[in-house]
Parts: structure tokens; sequence; C-alpha cells
């Protein structure tokens, strides 16, 4: 297993700019969710993503627009970038945990965007 | 709305035991999961409950009442490295999850 994979790592932004995050899922896993977590706050659920059909999303805007491919990878594309997009965006993929029976959810290191 | 509560910060000591609150009010329930999250880095999962009741896995427990809306994380002989946050999370009717901020929990030795 090599685990669930970010990409950039970090990366500074302007207002205004365009800007796509990726995200490699884990091994077998063929649901990936992505979540937007402020300093100091818990993750908020963007959307996830079923076999590449949106299959959910939270209360974020347009501007925030998504992709999964064939191999379950994904990307998360936010348009118009705002101060307030400056968070940790973490994308999780999940499989059901035997053990527990529930869909477990695993994480990715994020991406780290700042907007200026 | 949907609404999760858990302390922001606590302070326990090295070798204590310290029980983490965590309250929810959400459109239906489908499981209370807790994940534990270091500084800079992602969140891990630790505990999954969906029925009432005491899950407990090795160090850490985790409780459960439905009929309160009410879960704790029971960590016992704390280590320095248990420093980090909590994160109480409710998977919702739409199977959702809804997070709570966390709460921050300091070691001394």
């Amino acid at each position: 297993e090599t685990g669930v994979t970010q990409s950039p790592t970090h990366l500074i932004k302007t207002r205004g700019q365009q800007v796509t995050l990726r995200c490699s899922s884990q091994s077998g896993h063929n649901t990936v969710s992505w979540y937007q977590q402020a300093l100091g706050q818990g993750p908020q659920f963007i959307f996830q993503y079923y076999r590449e059909e949106e299959n959910g999303r939270g209360n974020f805007p347009p501007r925030f627009s998504g992709l999964q491919f064939p191999n379950y990878s994904s990307e998360l594309n936010v348009n118009a970038l705002e101060l307030d997009d400056s968070a940790l965006y973490l994308c999780a993929s999940s499989l059901v945990d035997r053990e527990f029976g529930a869909n477990v959810l695993t994480f990715g290191a994020g991406s780290r965007l700042t907007v200026l | 709305g949907q609404n999760i509560d858990q302390p922001t910060e606590m302070t326990a000591t090295e070798g204590a035991i310290v029980q983490i609150n965590c309250t929810y009010q959400t459109s239906g329930f489908n499981g209370l999961f807790w994940y534990q999250q270091h500084a800079g880095e992602a969140p891990t999962f630790l505990s999954y409950n969906v029925l009432d009741g005491l899950e407990e896995k090795g160090r850490f427990s985790s409780f459960l009442s439905r009929s309160k809306g009410y879960s704790y994380l029971l960590l016992k002989e704390l280590q320095m490295k248990d420093s980090a946050s909590y994160l109480c999370a409710v998977m919702d009717s739409n199977y959702q999850l809804i997070w709570g901020a966390g709460t921050k929990l300091i070691i001394k030795p």
C-alpha cells in the first residue's frame, strides 16, 4: 500500500488566480473526498467522488470543482481565489474497515494553500 | 443545523488518564469517529462507534450514548507523543462526515 499522496505540499497564489490540487488514492480505494481545514478548525467537507461521479457536496460555491480519473486519482480545482481560501486541503480515500464495518477515511498529508 | 461540540483545549500529565468529550446534533446518525491529528500532519483514524457502549483499543477507549448525543475518548497511561488534536466526527443520514473543531491535548511531564 502506498497510502494517499497529495501534490503540491505547499503553494502560494494571489487573489483571482486559479489552482489545481492533485491526489492519488490508496490502492483499492474507489471513493475520494476533499476537505478544507482552516487553522485550528476541523475539516470541512467539499465534495466526494465515487467511480468518477460526484457523490455528495458540502456548502462550497461552484468555483470549487473536481474530477476523479479511471485510476481513482483526483483533482480539486478552485477558480477566482479569495483570501479566505487559504487553508490546508485534505484528500481522503475510503474503504470499508473489516474490523468495524465502517467506511474509514485515509487522509493524505494535505496541500497548504496561501492566497495573498 | 448540524453541530459537533468538543472542548478547545485540555492539559494532562504524562502517565495520567484524560477524557475528551464530544456532543453532537446531526440529521441522522450512522456512526461516530475519533481521529488524531498531530500538528502539520493528516488526521489518522482512532476509533468508530455505532452502537451504545464502550469500545476499547489498547490505551484508547471510546464511548457512545446515542440517546444523549454524546461520546467520549478516553486515553490512559498518557505519553508525550499523545500531544495532538483529537477530532470527533459524526456520519449523518447522507453518509457525510460532520466534523468538530478538534480538542488540542497538551501533555506535560
